[in-house]
């Protein structure tokens, strides 16, 4: 399995612009989770999913902030509109029910000029 | 879930073994010690984890106190490639609603 795979890698937008981020996580996981690093806050959780369905969404700071999962193997975070402060490093995650190890994706690195 | 504390910096010199502290002294009965490191610009790792045994895998030891109230990740030979910052995170494990919440963690520096 390739692991969890987040694009784009990189994302470089202006103020005011949506964003999308991708994930696919590990085929046949059950939980997918979304966090975002920062410096000043480090690694929060923003929202998971058990079966496509949201679970807790507690972590998102705004309604600016949506994330879904269509299927059991897509999941998108969405910004819009996107500000300066929503810089950060964007990782997806996914589980299994059963195992409690937590896969990490390599990240989406979210500069918002 | 219960919180962690973690200092925030130690280093060690390679081939040396690197023991990592934390305190959990809240953690209740049915709460498990997981150990994650990230090396920069890389999402967390999973290392170890652990109930109330002491645990040994192939990356590492995890030794839990008696009264499980602080545990020690143990890096018995450290690489110059285990200068990470690693996270001590006490959560309920598998099952519905269980979820990871990282806090700042330790960096460690393996120094040559």
């Amino acid at each position: 399995d390739a692991g969890v795979i987040q694009s784009p890698r990189h994302e470089v937008t202006e103020m005011g612009q949506e964003v999308t981020l991708r994930c696919k996580p590990i085929s046949g996981h059950d939980y997918l989770f979304w966090y975002r690093q920062t410096m000043m806050r480090g690694l929060e959780l923003l929202i998971y999913f058990n079966n496509n369905v949201p679970i807790d969404d507690s972590g998102m700071p705004e309604d600016r902030f949506s994330a879904k999962m269509p299927n059991a193997s897509f999941s998108t975070l969405k910004i819009q509109p996107s500000e300066p402060r929503d810089s950060a490093v964007y990782f997806c995650a996914s589980r299994v029910l059963t195992n409690e190890k937590l896969f990490f994706g390599s990240g989406t690195q979210l500069s918002v000029l | 879930d219960a919180k962690t504390t973690q200092p925030t910096s130690m280093d060690c010199a390679e081939g040396r073994a690197a023991n990592l502290p934390c305190n959990h002294s809240t953690i209740s009965g049915n709460e498990y010690v997981y150990w994650y490191r990230q090396i920069h610009s890389q999402g967390p790792q999973y290392i170890i984890h652990g109930l109330k045994n002491n645990e040994t895998n192939e990356m590492a030891s995890l030794i839990i106190t008696e009264d499980r109230k602080s545990s020690t990740l143990i890096l018995p030979h450290a690489t110059l490639r285990d200068t990470a910052v690693y996270y001590c995170i006490v959560s309920r494990g598998t099952g519905a609603n269980s979820k990871l919440t990282f806090g700042k963690g330790i960096t460690l520096s393996v120094r040559p």
